[in-house]
């Protein structure tokens, strides 16, 4: 079973549309992260939730909505796609003993 | 605010030479160190990490010492694989900060036969 799992894998679109990735853990983590991966591969952080709260909001606009459900799930849904939105976006959640586990991505391109 | 930085790359090693990527980091809190390992096409992996001053992490021949009085957490390894070439990051974690995870910029490591 995959512990961190990101849908989709990959995700074309225009700009201007709204779309959502969606992250879900299975390891009964409480803190989930949103993390942007730019073509040179520098990783930002963007959202951390602890049992569905917003823990860190760093400063990403406001076009982009985390949702947590439950403490399994973090969605992202991002409105009115940029150009500059195309990178790679990856879910994670932490361990109580602080070691993070990593989804596989989710490559968008927005055209 | 808490920050890492790395060593910038790219680095290319021939088979079995010495590896060294350097790491720094400043903190409010007393945090936890870390390196991961992105592969082609795939997330971060844990690869080794260390919780107090003086500790050394260690996995698959590489290794680190968190360094408090000098704030770093150089990566090392003996002698390099072709394998061993992927994305190395380094990265840190504050309890004292709401758990928040900090990565450095990733050092690309490429690994000649």
């Amino acid at each position: 079973d995959t512990a961190v799992s990101q849908t989709p894998k990959y995700l074309v679109t225009q700009m201007g549309n709204d779309k959502s990735i969606k992250c879900e853990q299975n390891l009964g983590h409480d803190t989930m992260y949103w993390y942007k991966q730019d073509s040179k591969k520098f990783l930002k952080i963007m959202f951390s939730y602890n049992n569905k709260e917003l823990i860190i909001n760093e400063t990403v606009p406001n076009r982009f909505s985390p949702k947590s459900p439950d403490k399994a799930h973090l969605n992202l849904h991002i409105n009115s796609l940029e150009l500059g939105d195309s990178a790679v976006y990856f879910c994670a959640s932490l361990s109580p003993n602080t070691e993070a586990f990593f989804g596989q991505g989710t490559r968008l391109t927005v055209v | 605010g808490d920050s890492v930085t790395q060593m910038e790359g790219p680095v290319t090693l021939s088979e079995e030479a010495f590896l060294t990527i350097n790491c720094t980091y400043t903190a409010t809190g007393y945090p936890s160190l870390f390196w991961y390992v992105q592969y082609p096409g795939e997330g971060l992996q844990l690869l080794l990490k260390a919780t107090k001053a003086d500790d050394k992490g260690s996995n698959k021949g590489f290794e680190a010492t968190y360094r408090k009085e000098t704030t770093s957490f150089h990566l090392e390894k003996g002698s390099v694989q072709v394998s061993d070439s992927a994305v190395y990051f380094c990265a840190l974690s504050d309890r004292d900060n709401n758990n928040d995870m900090r990565f450095g910029a990733g050092t690309r490591l490429t690994v000649k036969p």
